[in-house]
């Protein structure tokens, strides 16, 4: 069965860096885009970026251009982010997610856990 | 625009059929398939409807998706309480490069 586990809560102060990972399983690890997508208490469903686990490429939304960092190990089908100077407003629940449609990249089918950042002084 | 714009609540009676309006643009539900995740509180969405109108397996045929245009909808027909949940619509952008999410709307089960 397919199954995405990300790692454990966070705590960080601002400005520093966070590093979320998402060990794949049940699936061939290269036959689906991964994205992540992070929800703010209270709030909707935010597009981070995806990465093509075959050769590494990534695509990351325009706001968050030069903070975030998404890169794999094909090794242990797992695949990490990485988002530098945190603000409080990066207070969210990060998820690690599944696009089963090859051909779209798309179709959110299988989602982690959740990651439960907090960012304060 | 950087996000699909969605009703915040919708609202209906056991039995009824409600439906949510998802409206984007040309760049994005206008080239694009569109998704649709159902969410519980406190646990991760889950995929309701993809490719505009085509049901995993396991998602009960109440759920039905469409799209005309620059705009999508999800019909839930003869509603029940287990209903009750935020609904999200998505769709890539061309011109964003991105993935795009709607605003969410909450169902409530009246």
């Amino acid at each position: 069965q397919v199954q995405l586990v990300q790692s454990g809560a966070e705590v960080k102060k601002p400005g520093a860096s966070l590093e979320v990972s998402c060990k794949t399983s049940g699936y061939i690890f290269t036959d689906c885009f991964l994205h992540w997508v992070r929800q703010a208490p209270g709030q909707g469903l935010e597009w981070l970026g995806v990465i093509n686990p075959t050769v590494g490429r990534t695509s990351y939304a325009q706001k968050f251009q030069g903070r975030v960092t998404m890169t794999r190990d094909t090794s242990t089908s797992t695949v990490y982010m990485e988002l530098d100077n945190l603000r409080s407003e990066d207070t969210a629940t990060y998820y690690c997610v599944r696009a089963g449609d090859a051909e779209t990249a798309m179709e959110f089918d299988f989602w982690g856990q959740g990651t439960q950042v907090t960012v304060s002084s | 625009q950087s996000v699909l714009t969605q009703p915040p609540s919708a609202s209906g009676t056991p039995g009824q059929r409600v439906t949510i309006s998802c409206s984007g643009s040309r760049s994005n539900i206008g080239s694009n398939y569109v998704y649709w995740y159902q969410q519980f509180p406190g646990t991760a969405p889950k995929l309701l409807i993809y490719r505009n109108n085509q049901r995993p397996s396991g998602v009960p045929d109440r759920f039905s998706g469409s799209k005309s245009g620059t705009s999508a909808s999800l019909a839930i027909s003869g509603l029940r309480s287990e209903d009750e949940a935020d609904y999200y619509c998505a769709a890539w952008d061309d011109s964003l490069r991105g993935v795009l999410f709607g605003e969410g709307s909450s169902l409530t089960v009246l």
